[in-house]
């Protein structure tokens, strides 16, 4: 079945520290991956996506994300943390494999340090 | 654009009631996700439309739940009878093409007691 593994439900970072939130992929055809962010009480806003142009996808708000073929990969980095990045995190994959349907990691929770 | 709209925002029920959730995609968008997100089993892909047609709707819990798409500007997911265990924040997304990212509805909460 298609899939995402976020590794990680929880990543504590302080603030001006790089973000990382990793995310694998399964899929034997080339997927469109990507990240999303939720705010509490709120829907799903994309951060950025990766659609089989550059790896290396930049998005809104600092964030970053590379596309690794070879170890099925899609990692979300932000080089420096602040506060507003406090959120809940998805990676999401949707293929031809799967007749395109979008599929969901379980989500990683963020929170800032002062 | 208005964005996905989703109605109710919020709706309690009584345990037994017949429940409707509406969701308004985006005009020319082509595919529409139902998904269930609740904190034990996070964000569940219910059912999925690509031209108002079920593609995929094998995250459908059982036969209590049955979700319609008469039009490309409507979408309707019923639960009848509801139960507790229904309980959680429902999401309707649209998207324009299979590569392009979907759009999310602001959600209903749902609260069976």
């Amino acid at each position: 079945a298609q899939s995402v593994t976020q590794l990680g439900s929880h990543v504590s970072v302080s603030e001006g520290a790089l973000v990382l939130l990793r995310c694998n992929y399964s899929s034997s055809v080339p997927p469109y991956l990507f990240w999303y962010v939720q705010y509490p009480n709120q829907g799903l806003q994309l951060l950025l996506k990766y659609t089989s142009a550059a790896t290396l996808v930049k998005g809104i708000n600092g964030f970053e994300a590379e596309f690794k073929k070879s170890e099925t990969s899609f990692h979300l980095t932000k080089p420096s943390a602040h506060m507003s990045d406090a959120a809940e995190y998805f990676c999401a994959v949707t293929s031809a494999e799967y007749d395109y349907k979008l599929s969901f990691g379980a989500g990683t929770t963020v929170t800032v340090r002062a | 654009d208005a964005g996905v709209i989703q109605s109710p925002r919020h709706e309690v029920t009584e345990m037994g009631q017949e429940v409707t959730l509406r969701c308004k995609p985006i005009s020319g968008h082509n595919s529409l996700f139902w998904y269930r997100q609740t904190m034990m089993r996070g964000l569940e892909l219910l059912i999925y439309f690509n031209n108002n047609v079920p593609i995929d709707d094998s995250g459908m819990p059982e036969d209590r739940f049955s979700a319609k798409m008469p039009n490309a500007s409507f979408s309707t997911l019923k639960i009848q009878p509801s139960e507790p265990r229904d309980s959680a924040v429902y999401f309707c997304a649209s998207r324009k093409t299979v590569n392009t990212e979907a759009f999310f509805g602001q959600g209903t909460r749902l609260t069976v007691v």
